[in-house]
C-alpha cells in the first residue's frame, strides 16, 4: 500500500468549473501536509500548505480530517492556468524532514 | 540571486560513466534532498542531508553517492551510470519548519 494515495485521473473540466480532489495517507502520526503543483515536468512548487482547521488561499481550500486521514484540496472557478499536476504531500514524524509525494492528480481546465 | 541552482539543465552519458548533478541554494538552509521523477512513480528520495556532513539514504540510493562539505552545495553522483538511471533529478531544500524548494531539475539520458 501506497503511503500517500491519490486519484490520477485525468481531470477535464471547463473553465469555471469547480473541481476537487482527495488524497489519503497511511501513517496516523504524520505531522504536516502539503499541496504542491507541478507544470509539465517542471520542479514542484508549493501551492500551500494544509491546516487541521482548513484553509483557504483564494479560489484554493484545502481541508484536512486526521480521523479519516484524508485530504483534500478543492479549486473554484478553475482557470486555463490551473492546468497542472497537484501533488499531495505528507510529512512523517522522525523522518527528518523527508517529504513523502503522492504521483499526483493531473487536471485540465477546457477552455 | 538567491535560490536553488542545478546543472546542468540537460545531460547525455554513455552507460558506465560516472556523472555528477550539482545542486547550491542559497539561503543556507539546513536541509537538502535530492529526488528522481519517473513517469509512473512519482517524486522518490534518493539521500538527503540534514546538515553539513550529515547524509543519508533514501528510499532508491543504490547507485548514487552524495557530500556535504558546505552547507550550500548538494551534488549527486552516480559512479556508473546505467541505463536506468534515465530520469529528472530535482533537488530540493527546506528549513525546518517549512516546505521544499526545488531546483529547476536535471533532465539526464544515459545511452
Amino acid at each position: 500500500r501506497k503511503e500517500v494515495e491519490q486519484d490520477p485521473g485525468p481531470f477535464n473540466v471547463p473553465e469555471g468549473a469547480t473541481v476537487a480532489f482527495n488524497c489519503t495517507y497511511s501513517n496516523s502520526a504524520s505531522q504536516s501536509f502539503f499541496w504542491y503543483r507541478q507544470d509539465c515536468r517542471k520542479e514542484p512548487k508549493l501551492l500551500m500548505s494544509v491546516y487541521s482547521s482548513g484553509n483557504e488561499d483564494g479560489r484554493f481550500t484545502a481541508q484536512l480530517n486526521r480521523a479519516s486521514q484524508y485530504i483534500s484540496l478543492l479549486i473554484r472557478d478553475s482557470k486555463l492556468s490551473d492546468s497542472a499536476t497537484y501533488l499531495c504531500v505528507v510529512l512523517y514524524p522522525g523522518s527528518a524532514r523527508q517529504l513523502t509525494f503522492g504521483s499526483g492528480t493531473q487536471l485540465t481546465v477546457l477552455p | 540571486d538567491a535560490g536553488i541552482t542545478q546543472s546542468p539543465r540537460y545531460k547525455i552519458t554513455e552507460t558506465g560513466r560516472q556523472v555528477t548533478l550539482m545542486c547550491h541554494q542559497t539561503w543556507s538552509h539546513s536541509y537538502m534532498f535530492w529526488y528522481r521523477q519517473d513517469l509512473g512513480h512519482g517524486l522518490r528520495l534518493i539521500y538527503y542531508s540534514a546538515a553539513a556532513d550529515i547524509t543519508d539514504k533514501g528510499e532508491v540510493p543504490d547507485g548514487y553517492v552524495v557530500s556535504r562539505s558546505k552547507t550550500e552545495n548538494f551534488p549527486l553522483t552516480l559512479e556508473s551510470a546505467t541505463r536506468s538511471q534515465t530520469s529528472v533529478y530535482f533537488c530540493a531544500s527546506s528549513e525546518a519548519n517549512g516546505g521544499y524548494t526545488f531546483g529547476s531539475g536535471t533532465r539526464l539520458t544515459v545511452v
